[in-house]
């Protein structure tokens, strides 16, 4: 099983509409990411989180220590948004989830 | 500042032979790491360094090996490639604040 699953795997949504992307992990950690994932294949950072909340732009991430839980909204979603959402968590090294592919349809 | 410059973006082996791929920051970052993704699976962790002179294991090292002689230089070399290595390989490094910046990406295939 893997230490980091994200849901959903596969998103669709209209553009303008609020995304959540969820991210669970088993262990405690130190640190969490989220990463963007262009078609292209290159991968971009959005957020480290510790704790609490994090805010850039239309992009805003969450983390709950205790639940073991963090979540990566994006407001008035747009067609560029279209990528793969990666979660990882800090356990020593970085353990990564299978990514959240989400497509923003015009 | 070019960021991390990983090279080649394609590359395609037969079964045996060695290659090296390249990874260059000019960032100064001290940690640098190489990963693989397949499909269905997330990134996974090969070998990473904590600076010049210092290497370790990760998750899949079998088949890989590294060296750090420079800050700025983080090559990963293919012993005797195998199809079990098709994959897509990123390098990345991280700074104090834990951002991490990560190559472009070397798509591999070994025939």
């Amino acid at each position: 099983k893997n230490e980091v699953e994200q849901s959903p795997q596969n998103l669709t949504a209209q553009e303008g509409e609020f995304i959540t992307i969820n991210c669970s992990y088993s262990v405690g950690i130190s640190a969490l990411h989220w990463l963007q994932q262009h078609p292209g294949g290159g991968i971009v950072s959005l957020f480290m989180l510790s704790s609490g909340k994090k805010k850039h732009g239309r992009l805003i991430a969450t983390i709950n220590i205790q639940e073991k839980h963090s979540s990566l909204h994006i407001t008035a979603s747009h067609p560029r948004d279209s990528a793969v959402y990666i979660c990882a968590v800090r356990v020593g090294g970085l353990t990564f989830g299978e990514g959240t592919q989400l497509t923003v349809n015009p | 500042n070019a960021g991390v410059t990983q090279t080649p973006k394609f590359q395609v082996l037969k079964t045996g032979q060695s290659m090296t791929l390249q990874c260059a920051q000019d960032m100064n970052h001290e940690y640098m790491s190489w990963y693989r993704q397949d499909p269905g699976m997330g990134l996974r962790l090969i070998h990473y360094s904590v600076g010049a002179g210092i290497t370790d294991q990760g998750e899949v090292p079998n088949g890989y090996n590294v060296s750090r002689s420079t800050t700025e230089d983080f090559p990963l070399r293919l012993l005797s490639a195998a199809p079990s290595q098709t994959s897509v390989y990123f390098c990345a490094s991280r700074d104090t604040g834990e951002k991490l910046f990560f190559g472009s990406g070397t798509q591999l295939s070994v025939l």
